[in-house]
């Protein structure tokens, strides 16, 4: 059975410039969290994604988004990249979301220059 | 809010010794927990859950203790390897979010 995994695994953006972030899920999950990871802040939770609608959502601006397709693959798109926002990005697949196990992918390394 | 704490930030155990990893949680709502291994450069990984109506789980070569009373969780490694260097998070799930700790760093000493 496939892992979760997340494409791509690097990237290096600009600030004011805006970035997309893929997940797939292990399949048959059909929650998606997001999650942000810097170096003392732990894992910070952004949102939640069941059955393409968002169930929860964290304390990240506006310019944190995201959306579930019908395949329960996940995107998380921010926009006007600010230095702030280098970080390990990573996702989360379980079957129900709630009381169930999670499994984490590898995680996308955001750096913002 | 939810707030997941760790008592120690890093533990050097020799191998071979017995790891005790502490944690603390404040929401006494949260009725799941998940401890995760996290290595240099990778997710997170699963190592063991326990809900909230058992006290103890045991899997291979690690234990989790849930002490809802004082709200205190511990994933107890037996015979601490060298490959159990990481850094070890414990999550509580509320609704459909999990809180997580900053994370404790085990160092095994040859």
């Amino acid at each position: 059975k496939a892992g979760v995994t997340q494409t791509p695994r690097y990237l290096i953006k600009t600030r004011g410039q805006q970035v997309t972030l893929s997940c797939s899920p292990i399949s048959g999950h059909r929650s998606v969290s997001w999650y942000q990871q810097t170096p003392g802040q732990g894992l910070q939770f952004l949102f939640e994604y069941f059955s393409e609608t968002q169930r929860n959502k964290g304390n990240f601006p506006g310019r944190f988004s995201g959306r579930q397709f019908s395949n329960s693959r996940s995107e998380m798109n921010v926009s006007t990249l600010e230095l702030g926002d280098s970080a390990l990005y990573l996702c989360a697949s379980s079957f129900w979301g709630e009381n169930t196990e999670a499994f984490f992918g590898q995680g996308t390394r955001l750096t913002v220059v | 809010g939810e707030s997941v704490g760790l008592h120690l930030p890093t533990l050097s155990v020799q191998e071979g010794d017995n790891s005790i990893i502490n944690c603390a949680y404040s929401n006494s709502a949260s009725d799941y927990f998940i401890w995760y291994k996290q290595e240099s450069g990778k997710g997170p990984q699963f190592i063991i859950d326990i809900r909230s109506n058992m006290d103890k789980r045991q899997g291979q070569r690690v234990t989790v203790l849930l002490n809802k009373t004082v709200k205190h969780l511990s994933l107890q490694i037996a015979a601490t390897q060298p490959g159990d260097s990481a850094v070890y998070f414990c999550a509580e799930n509320t609704g459909n979010q999990f809180y997580f700790g900053t994370g404790t760093s085990l160092t095994v000493i040859p």
